[in-house]
């Protein structure tokens, strides 16, 4: 079955930097890739996704990168906030329903 | 719109005892999934139902774990004979077209 990959467990920057976090996936037929956003004691919350079909999308400060080749996704957070501090998770699916998710970034973003 | 609305939000509960956990779909979603995260296993698919009909079950321990959605308006997943592994935050998800799905709160089982 599919394996997703979440390469940085953890990633501090200041605030107004980018932050990047890093996925990559084993399926060659997945073809939809979301982005969750996790806060503490919450459930997680849809911030992004790409589709195959695409390689880039953007939603105002956030964009996702998806090099099919590689195997490899991407979540670029531009002009980071504070309120940006969370838990990110990548995830991927197939052609079922069900995702397969990394195991989750905790992003700190400093003051 | 409430979002997707899990009840309890925190359950604990005895070795050997029984737990229902309750999931309301946002209202129009025709797919419900069932996954379960913990620190050492990370999120895990359980289940999906599409249409109140169960189509995926294949992360679903085979024993003392079932599901079932009887309306459209909510679903529960019951476990029984609870043994402390079980202990984990059981999330909800419901989706209108099986792409975005949109996350409950989680439900926190403790098993003593």
């Amino acid at each position: 079955g599919e394996k997703v990959e979440q390469h940085e467990s953890t990633l501090s920057v200041r605030e107004g930097d980018s932050a990047v976090i890093n996925c990559t996936y084993t399926d060659t037929a997945s073809s939809y890739f979301p982005w969750y956003k996790q806060e503490a004691g919450k459930g997680l919350h849809f911030v992004i996704d790409i589709r195959s079909n695409v390689d880039r999308k953007q939603s105002q400060r956030l964009i996702v990168l998806l090099d099919k080749k590689a195997k490899r996704f991407s979540l670029h957070i531009t002009a980071t906030q504070p309120e940006d501090s969370a838990i990110y998770f990548c995830a991927a699916r197939n052609m079922g329903y069900k995702l397969t998710f990394g195991t989750g970034t905790s992003l700190l973003v400093d003051p | 719109n409430a979002g997707v609305i899990q009840t309890p939000r925190h359950k604990v509960t005895g070795k050997g005892q029984e737990a229902t956990l309750w999931c309301e779909p946002i209202s129009g979603h025709s797919a419900v999934f069932w996954y379960r995260q913990t620190i050492v296993q990370g999120l895990e698919f359980l289940t999906y139902f599409r249409n109140q009909a169960p189509i995926d079950d294949s992360g679903m321990p085979k024993e003392r774990f079932s599901a079932q959605m009887p309306n459209q308006s909510h679903s529960t997943l019951k476990i029984q004979s609870t043994q402390p592994q079980d202990s984990a935050v059981y999330l909800c998800a419901s989706s209108l077209s099986g792409a975005e799905q949109y996350f409950g709160p989680g439900t926190r089982l403790t098993v003593l």
